[in-house]
């Protein structure tokens, strides 16, 4: 059974940028969700995917967004970086929607914006 | 949307001794209640989870706890170990508590 992977592990960006970052989920879960894990803090959850759609949304402005393809690997996009945006994102993919099911989470993106 | 509390944000235990982390929530549809452990460097990997129709569950060392009319959940951990260091959080529904520090002293 693989696990979920992201990439890259590391990343700086320039404020004003734009990223993209990876993810692939464990074989045979279909949902991915991407969280946001700033320094000493709980993750804050950016968004769910299922089945290739926006399946539910945390409260994070709409220059974070997100893509799920066919085999449910995904991409998390951020445009016009600012320096709040420096943190540790994470993914997770799931059997099922809406936290209603175990998280398995990948080791993240450390994203840097100077 | 769901808003979780976690306390304590640190805790320092004797080896062997209990440790016990509270959370509470606020949407009373949430029925589902993880707790995760995070470990330098690595995502958090799940340690036990408990549902809404279940008052508490075990497995081994660790316990939780869950009163759904009060809208609290708490994780115990017995016997703990230097390797039960590591920051711990509670969760329900797609929201995370703020994360709880322990340390185990030798």
């Amino acid at each position: 059974e693989t696990g979920v992977t992201q990439s890259p592990t590391h990343l700086i960006k320039t404020r004003g940028q734009q990223v993209t970052l990876r993810c692939s989920s464990q074989s045979g879960h279909n949902t991915v969700s991407w969280y946001q894990q700033a320094l000493g803090q709980g993750p804050q959850f950016i968004f769910q995917y299922y089945r290739e759609e926006e399946n539910g949304r945390g409260n994070f402005p709409p220059r974070f967004s997100g893509l799920q393809f066919p085999n449910y690997s995904s991409e998390l996009n951020v445009n016009a970086l600012e320096l709040d945006d420096s943190a540790l994102y994470l993914c997770a993919s799931s059997l099922e929607r809406q936290g209603g099911s175990p998280l398995h989470f990948g080791n993240g993106t450390r994203l840097t914006v100077t | 949307g769901e808003n979780v509390e976690q306390h304590p944000s640190t805790l320092s235990v004797q080896e062997g001794d209990s440790a016990v982390i509270k959370c509470t929530y606020s949407d009373s549809a949430s029925n589902y209640f993880p707790w995760y452990k995070q470990e330098l460097g690595k995502g958090p990997q799940l340690i036990i989870d408990i549902r809404s129709n279940v008052g508490e569950k075990k497995d081994q060392r660790i316990a939780v706890t869950l009163n759904k009319t009060a809208k609290h959940f708490s994780l115990h951990i017995t016997e703990t170990q230097p390797e039960d260091s590591a920051v711990y959080f509670c969760a329900a529904s797609s929201s995370f508590g703020a994360g709880t520090t322990v340390t185990v002293r030798a």
